[in-house]
């Protein structure tokens, strides 16, 4: 079965970092980027950036530069996002999803999502 | 940074009728790289759109997508009672991506 599975919720003091892991099964990681978006609740998605899972390669959204760090293992075809400097405002649901650069037919697999919840 | 607006915020509708979401880009989007997608309360999206008028795999005939430039729209021909959700359209492939705000459908 296709699909991206995501870690679990977090509840996060202002000022630390969150690392969310994203795990592909069912097709070729090393084939796609990933993408990373967030949702405040009750809100639009924001896109947050993108990484070529097979050499690593990124692009991050200026508004989360030196925040925001995406890598890979892909001897367990994880993604991960990091976002450190926390701050209520990263309170949102994160999502990775799937992207082919060749195909670009949009983000067709998602993960099921990340609550992440930044609070004192 | 191309910003799309969605109209209207929500829409009221009864199964069986046509509802006509609209999505609207303040620049051209390229390629006419637009989706949309479908999103039910606590489940990530799914993709119904790409390349903004093919359906995505496994996606019923009812749902349709037109649109070039900076004005796309999105159709569903007679709504059955599992379609009201909010649904998002984005604009992607140039590493640029950004979302509308999303229309809600709810059953009138």
């Amino acid at each position: 079965q296709v699909q991206l599975v995501q870690s679990g919720a977090e509840v996060k003091k202002p000022g630390a970092s969150v690392k969310v892991s994203c795990r592909a099964s069912g097709f070729t990681f090393t084939s796609y980027d990933i993408e990373w978006v967030r949702q405040v609740p009750g809100q639009g998605f924001e896109w947050m950036g993108w990484m070529n899972a097979n050499n690593g390669n990124t692009g991050y959204v200026q508004k989360f530069q030196g925040r925001v760090t995406m890598t890979r293992d892909t001897s367990i075809s994880t993604a991960y996002m990091e976002l450190s400097s926390l701050r209520s405002e990263d309170t949102a649901v994160y999502y990775c999803a799937r992207y082919d650069t060749r195909q670009r037919n949009a983000f067709d697999i998602w993960g099921q999502g990340t609550m992440v919840t930044v609070s004192s | 940074e191309s910003v799309l607006t969605q109209s209207p915020g929500t829409l009221s509708l009864s199964p069986g009728e046509r509802a006509t979401l609209s999505c609207r880009a303040s620049q051209s989007v390229g390629s006419n790289y637009l989706a949309w997608y479908q999103q039910k309360p606590g489940q990530a999206p799914r993709l119904l759109i790409h390349d903004a008028s093919s359906r995505a795999s496994g996606i019923p005939e009812r749902f349709s997508g037109s649109g070039s430039g900076t004005d796309f729209t999105l159709t569903i021909s007679r709504l059955e009672p599992e379609d009201f959700a909010v649904y998002h359209c984005h604009q992607y492939g140039y590493g640029r991506d950004t979302f509308g705000q999303g229309t809600r459908l709810e059953i009138k």
